[in-house]
C-alpha cells in the first residue's frame, strides 16, 4: 500500500477485555515498530521485528501486552485483561534498511 | 537509553515568523528524525539527518552529531505549521526512536 495502516482507528472497550490492534506495514519493508503515545507525551518504544523475528520486546510494560508479526508483513499487538492506565495512542512504524521510519495514523485505545 | 531535551517546551508566532527549535540528546547516536504531529494526530516525517543541513521549502534541520544536538528552523511560519514537533535519535543498529517531549508550536494569523 502507499502508507502504513492501522486498525482500527479507534477501540473503545471495558477494563477486563483483551483487544487487537493490526498494523499493515508498507510492502517491501522489513522493520516493523510498535510504540505507544500518552497523551502530552511522545511516542515510546514498546517493541520491534525483523520479518518475522521480535528482535526487541524492552519496552512492552508487562506481561499483559504481547505482539507478533506471522509472516513477516501485517503485525498485531494484543493487550490481555486491559486496564485504564492501558489507554492511549498505539502507533505502529515500518522502514526499510538503513530508511526513514514511517508512522501509520495509530490506534486510539480507550479502557472505560 | 538515551535522554532527549527539546526546547522550548512551546512557542506563539504570528504568521510570516521565524523559529528555532532546539533537540539535545545524550548519547551518539546512529540517526535522528524529526516529525510534526499535526492537529489530527499524524505523524509527519520532517527529515531524516544523522548529520549535516538539509533543507525542505521553509522548513531546514542542522545536526550536529559530535556536539549531540539538532535544530529546526522555521521560516516565514504559517497557520498550517501548528501543531507539535518532536526530534527523535536513533540509537540502535535496528532503529528504535527516542521522542523527546515536543515543542508544541501554535501559528497565529
Amino acid at each position: 500500500g502507499a502508507g502504513v495502516s492501522q486498525s482500527p482507528r479507534y477501540k473503545v472497550t471495558k477494563r477486563g477485555q483483551d483487544v487487537a490492534l493490526r498494523c499493515d506495514p508498507i510492502s517491501g519493508h522489513v522493520s516493523l515498530y510498535w510504540y505507544r503515545q500518552a497523551l502530552g507525551q511522545g511516542p515510546e518504544f514498546l517493541t520491534y521485528f525483523n520479518y518475522e523475528a521480535q528482535q526487541d520486546k524492552s519496552g512492552l510494560p508487562n506481561d499483559r501486552f504481547s505482539a507478533e508479526r506471522p509472516e513477516g508483513s501485517i503485525s498485531t499487538l494484543t493487550i490481555q485483561r486491559t486496564e485504564q492506565r492501558d489507554s492511549a495512542m498505539y502507533r505502529c512504524a515500518s522502514k526499510s534498511s538503513g530508511q526513514t521510519q514511517y508512522f501509520g495514523p495509530g490506534t486510539r485505545l480507550l479502557v472505560l | 537509553g538515551i535522554q532527549v531535551e527539546q526546547s522550548p517546551p512551546d512557542l506563539i508566532l504570528q504568521e510570516g515568523a521565524n523559529s528555532t527549535l532546539r533537540c539535545n540528546f545524550s548519547d551518539s547516536v546512529n540517526n535522528l528524525q524529526w516529525f510534526h504531529q499535526n492537529p489530527w494526530g499524524q505523524l509527519i516525517n520532517l527529515f531524516y539527518i544523522p548529520s549535516g543541513t538539509k533543507q525542505n521549502g521553509r522548513l531546514s534541520a542542522t545536526t550536529v552529531a559530535t556536539e549531540r544536538y539538532s535544530l529546526l528552523y522555521i521560516s516565514s511560519s504559517q497557520t498550517t505549521d501548528s501543531g507539535v514537533y518532536f526530534c527523535a535519535p536513533e540509537g540502535t543498529s535496528y532503529g528504535k526512536l527516542t521522542f523527546g517531549q515536543g515543542t508544541i508550536l501554535t501559528v497565529h494569523p
